[in-house]
């Protein structure tokens, strides 16, 4: 597709559950982002990816969140034991690795956990 | 720290009239880049337009235009001849050169546009 894909659009679990949200980027763009919004708040950094690079985590939340990146393309981001609290929108971002490159954005996960 | 700062949770503006979005910013850095994204009520984030800090000229972009301050350490969005389609949320974010590059983000202004 022409642009940043996510699935499922919106997901709704039980506390205690685990999900797993999925992010397919654009082709050929190295660097992959997660942030999460919460209701009226602005965006939130999780993760970051950058090519085979260590992702830099320092924006998890808790070691409930976990993300991956299969061969520098699809990410899968993890949470493990949902909570009330995790009820968000997680958006995915890729772009090039240049300083003004601009982030693209896709659709976004919202997951609502009960 | 690095911080984002929009003080206007929302705004009226008048179609056709031009409006101006608040954004200050905090960094000790010398390098940094400056964002604002749209995001409409479907959800998605927009990229509008971008200031590098080292940048001379404002940026434009058609009716979009930053008016960068430096000294002041902000990075105001002008919208010129409004229209209903940008009734949205608009984010001011940096980002740091050379660095993860992530963003970090104001807490968004609703813009109201109205006939």
């Amino acid at each position: 597709g022409a642009g940043v894909s996510q699935s499922p659009s919106n997901k709704v679990t039980e506390k205690g559950k685990d999900v797993e949200l999925r992010c397919d980027p654009i082709s050929g763009h190295t660097a992959l982002y997660w942030y999460r919004q919460s209701l009226g708040q602005g965006l939130e950094f999780l993760i970051y990816f950058q090519g085979n690079s260590a992702p830099d985590k320092s924006g998890l939340p808790s070691d409930r969140f976990s993300a991956e990146r299969t061969g520098g393309s699809v990410s899968t981001l993890t949470i493990q034991r949902t909570q009330q609290e995790d009820s968000a929108v997680y958006l995915c971002a890729g772009g090039g690795r240049g300083d003004n490159n601009e982030q693209f954005f896709g659709p976004g996960t919202r997951l609502t956990v009960l | 720290a690095q911080k984002i700062t929009q003080t206007q949770p929302g705004m009226f503006v008048q179609e056709k009239e031009a409006v101006t979005l608040d954004c200050t910013y905090d960094t000790s850095d010398p390098s940094y880049g400056l964002f604002w994204y749209k995001q409409p009520s479907s959800g998605e984030m927009i990229f509008l337009i971008y200031q590098g800090s080292y940048d001379q000229q404002n940026a434009t972009e058609g009716r979009y235009s930053l008016n960068f301050q430096k000294a002041r350490k902000s990075a105001n969005l002008v919208i010129s001849a409004s229209q209903l389609g940008d009734s949205a949320m608009y984010f001011c974010a940096m980002r740091r050169r050379g660095a993860t590059n992530k963003l970090i983000f104001g807490t968004g202004t609703l813009l109201a546009v109205q006939p």
